[in-house]
């Protein structure tokens, strides 16, 4: 299957502090990516849909000025975690959608632990 | 609105039985139907798939779905497990139509005795 790749695998921050992942398709151009959160022991909420060129549309109950979404180029999203919390913690986990397919190809997700 | 339910939390098997995993939805249409699997601290791997046709779904690592459109099922079954298996597995639906975004079943996690 296609490869998606996410940057960094595990992070720490402190409160209050800005923390970017990056979510990469690897062997094809994803107009469409996902970014969804997983809190321990449960499923994937879906946070966002990321449009290349376009602004990320949110999810109900998502901050958008929280965790703000780029999706600038064909294979690069990136998702920034601002003034992070300890309620923050959690893994992040995103996704890109094959323009040619309907399925999804998930990343390795990032492990986020804010002290 | 959408929604998976996964009745089990967690199912317990011997190596070498068979599994049953099981899946309910609810959707105004048949929509795309899909199993995944994950295992500890890592992303999800798509082990099956249902769009259309042929309602008996054959995915990788053995693992089989069957998609039941009068009972709103999406069964996930394998006729003998090994201790590979254990792992986490979330059914999930998707719109037709729709960007591709995803909703997931709360998960059933397989735990695999020797």
């Amino acid at each position: 299957g296609a490869v998606v790749s996410q940057h960094p695998s595990w992070v720490i921050c402190k409160s209050g502090t800005s923390v970017k992942i990056e979510c990469r398709s690897l062997d094809f151009q994803a107009t469409t990516m996902f970014w969804y959160r997983q809190f321990p022991k449960q499923s994937l909420m879906l946070m966002a849909t990321s449009n290349e060129g376009s602004k990320a549309t949110y999810e109900q109950g998502v901050e958008k000025d929280k965790f703000l979404i780029n999706h600038a180029s064909l294979t690069l999203s990136t998702l920034t975690v601002t003034s992070a919390h300890p309620e923050d913690s959690s893994f992040y986990i995103c996704s890109a959608r094959n323009p040619n397919r309907y399925e999804q190809y998930f990343g390795p997700g990032t492990r986020l632990t804010v002290t | 609105a959408q929604s998976v339910t996964q009745p089990d939390i967690h199912i317990t098997v011997s190596e070498g039985a068979s599994l049953e995993l099981r899946c309910n939805y609810s959707y105004g249409a048949t929509p795309y139907l899909f199993w995944y699997v994950q295992s500890p601290g890592q992303g999800l791997q798509l082990l099956l798939k249902y769009f259309s046709g042929d309602t008996l779904v054959q995915g990788i690592k053995g693992f089989e779905a069957e998609f039941k459109r009068s009972q709103s099922s999406f069964n996930l079954r394998k006729p003998s497990v090994h201790w590979s298996d254990a792992a986490e597995y979330f059914c999930a639906v998707g719109a037709r139509g729709s960007q591709g975004n995803l909703i997931f079943g709360k998960g059933t996690k397989l735990s695999v005795k020797p």
